[in-house]
């Protein structure tokens, strides 16, 4: 089975700083890579995904991944938190081959300080 | 609107006794798809359908059954819960494939006594 890892299950940033969330997975055929972003009390909502081409994908909000194939990760980041991106941030992948069963990380916890 | 809805967002029972939790959505999707997050451990698939009459195991189904009869409805059941099932329970949906965006519920909260 996939396993996904997320280093760091809290990270803290101030204001204006960079943030960077980890996100590695185990296959060693690439498989579809999603970041979801959970508000306080809500559902999820994709923030986004890579499935071919451009290895740098951008998102909502400002964000944007990589897809690293040599080094297995698909990290999130952002150049300049604001107070309104404090949330969780789950990295989620699906495998090419095997369809649609999907696996998630354990989740990172965003802290802004103002 | 376009939505996910779940039922009910918040239940407490006892052992033992049967439940289910609605899930529907107005998407026309084919996808959807039940997780339960806890803490620690991220979400975890439960079950999956891809479409009316399909459905297949996740990573944890055990103890959980579903059903796809309707393409807009996807009920999860417990039919002997336990307290280790205690959890928040996410239901998805998405249009086609693993590929789509999944679109998610509010959540119900289950207690399990």
């Amino acid at each position: 089975a996939q396993s996904v890892t997320q280093l760091g299950s809290h990270v803290s940033v101030s204001e204006g700083a960079l943030v960077l969330l980890r996100c590695n997975y185990s296959s060693s055929v690439p498989p579809y890579l999603f970041w979801y972003v959970q508000y306080p009390n809500q559902g999820l909502q994709l923030l986004l995904k890579y499935t071919t081409g451009a290895t740098l994908v951008k998102g909502i909000n400002g964000f944007e991944a990589e897809f690293k194939k040599s080094e297995t990760s698909f990290h999130l980041t952002k150049p300049s938190a604001h107070m309104s991106d404090a949330a969780e941030y789950f990295c989620a992948v699906s495998e090419r081959d095997t369809g649609n069963q999907f696996y998630f990380g354990t989740g990172t916890s965003l802290t802004v300080i103002p | 609107e376009a939505q996910v809805t779940q039922n009910p967002r918040y239940l407490i029972t006892v052992t033992g006794k049967k439940l289910t939790v609605t899930c529907s959505q107005n998407m026309n999707h084919e996808y959807m798809s039940w997780y339960r997050q806890d803490p620690g451990l991220g979400l975890r698939q439960i079950y999956y359908s891809m479409n009316v009459e399909v459905t297949d195991k996740g990573d944890v189904p055990e103890g959980y059954k579903v059903s796809r009869k309707e393409k807009r409805n996807f009920p999860l059941i417990l039919e002997s819960p336990s307290p280790n099932q205690t959890s928040l329970y996410f239901c998805a949906s998405s249009g086609w494939d693993s590929t789509d965006t999944q679109y998610f519920g509010p959540g119900t909260r289950l207690t399990v006594l």
